[in-house]
């Protein structure tokens, strides 16, 4: 019965050094969202996975950032020579899509990244 | 294309008093709206929903509305508690993806 799992919780890296940031959702969830959270700010949406359909990559800020997931389970956000604008806390949420607007979105407790 | 706009933070409140944070939203078609709620150092939580036009959630005390006709989503709480310190996140979902307020950052003073 766990929830949405996200790891590393904390992650510190030097500028222009690649991150890979792992999303486990909660099984039996097909829907896969990642969002980012800057100090003080709300969430900004990054990308959505849906089953096996082609994902909405359309939050992506730049084509540093891409993300993979593997069937209808783990997503992987990767984050190439990261800059200090990239440190945010990075969220991954799932959810159902039985009624599909309907259900809300699962949250893990993200992961904290700090660029050095 | 969608958008949330919440009333700006932060706010501070006594314990006991009544809170409204304001909400409204701009979408195409039939949204359905949440408030999410993120306690310090822990992740979001779905608070309440709502999912068609006059529909009211409720949870923990709290209460919103789903009003079409002002495109609004009000959060309200009569009396609130100390541990009621969060910030509170409104959205939106329209065909897919959550939009989401900037948060407002509610603290509650004994």
């Amino acid at each position: 019965g766990a929830g949405v799992s996200q790891s590393p919780s904390n992650k510190v890296t030097e500028k222009g050094k690649d991150v890979e940031l792992r999303c486990d959702p909660i099984s039996g969830h097909t829907a896969l969202y990642w969002y980012r959270q800057r100090l003080g700010q709300g969430l900004e949406f990054l990308i959505y996975f849906q089953g096996n359909s082609a994902p909405d990559k359309s939050g992506l800020p730049s084509d540093r950032f891409s993300a993979e997931r593997t069937g209808e389970s783990v997503s992987t956000l990767t984050i190439q020579r990261t800059q200090q604008e990239d440190s945010a806390v990075y969220l991954c949420a799932s959810s159902s899509t039985r009624g599909f607007r309907n259900q809300p979105q699962h949250f893990g407790d993200g992961t904290r990244l700090s660029i050095l | 294309g969608n958008s949330v706009t919440q009333m700006e933070g932060p706010v501070t409140l006594s314990e006991e008093a009544f809170l409204t944070i304001n909400c409204t939203y701009t979408a195409t078609g039939y949204p359905s709206l949440f408030w999410y709620v993120q306690y310090p150092g822990e992740g979001l939580q779905l608070l309440l929903k709502a999912t068609k036009a006059d529909d009211k959630g409720s949870n923990k005390g709290f209460e919103a509305t789903y009003r079409k006709e002002t495109t609004s989503f009000h959060l309200e709480k009569g009396s609130v508690q100390v541990s009621d310190s969060a910030v509170y996140f409104c959205a939106l979902r329209g065909a897919q993806k959550l939009v989401f307020g900037q948060g407002t950052r509610l603290t509650i003073n004994p």
